[in-house]
């Protein structure tokens, strides 16, 4: 089944300490990218990749870290949390621009750091 | 950089109405919109798309609209139903890259029966 798959669904931390949230698609989409989803913003993104060892900052990068050392994962990295991170985040993938447009999300993971 | 603009921020309507919900887009370069669907504690599917060169596509109850002239694009929903329930996400995204995937801020439509 394709599928993007995240992991954990749900994380409680506490304040600086590291975290990674992983991702991986089954796809072999080229592009990724991971958004983060508050009440009343809508869905934000964070950093996307157009492929292996190519990413790039989205519209809010700060506090978050990526890499992109294999095509099927993605894995977002917050290295000292803090509660402002406390948030629904997404992952999604999708072909590049010769083929569909469209992203796949990911089930999302639901962060809370205290 | 690009900005989405969504409205109304909720809606309710009578089960077999009609529901309209608009976007507005600052990018005049952007070339292609997608809507996407997110029922509670689900992620985001997409339920529509239209790109710059076409004015308006259809799939069975949904619509969209696009006016490139004003920088809008509108999802148009008819015969609702109670599992049309959700927020709906309209998204702008400009370039050959497509991966500045710009969100507005959600609309929460209710449909009583």
């Amino acid at each position: 089944e394709a599928q993007v798959t995240q992991n954990p669904r749900y994380l409680i931390t506490v304040t600086g300490k590291k975290l990674t949230v992983t991702c991986s698609q089954n796809m072999n989409h080229e592009y990724m990218s991971w958004y983060r989803q508050d009440p009343g913003l809508g869905l934000r993104q964070i950093y996307y990749s157009m492929n292996v060892e190519v990413t790039d900052k989205g519209d809010v990068p700060e506090g978050y870290k990526v890499s992109r050392k294999e095509k099927r994962n993605f894995p977002l990295i917050l290295e000292s949390p803090s509660p402002n991170q406390t948030s629904l985040y997404f992952c999604a993938s999708r072909n590049g621009p010769e083929g569909a447009y469209g992203y796949t999300f990911g089930s999302g993971t639901r962060l809370t750091v205290v | 950089g690009e900005n989405v603009e969504q409205h109304p921020s909720t809606l309710s309507v009578q089960e077999g109405d009609s529901a309209v919900i608009k976007c507005t887009y600052s990018d005049s370069a952007s070339n292609y919109f997608p809507w996407y669907k997110q029922e509670l504690g689900k992620r985001p599917q997409l339920i529509i798309d239209i790109r710059s060169n076409v004015g308006e596509k259809k799939d069975q109850r949904i619509a969209v609209t696009l006016n490139k002239t004003a920088k809008h694009f509108s999802l148009h929903i008819t015969e609702t139903q109670p599992e049309d329930s959700a927020v709906y996400f309209c998204a702008a995204v400009r370039g050959t890259g497509f991966q500045k995937l710009v969100f507005g801020t959600g609309t929460r439509l209710l449909v009583s029966p």
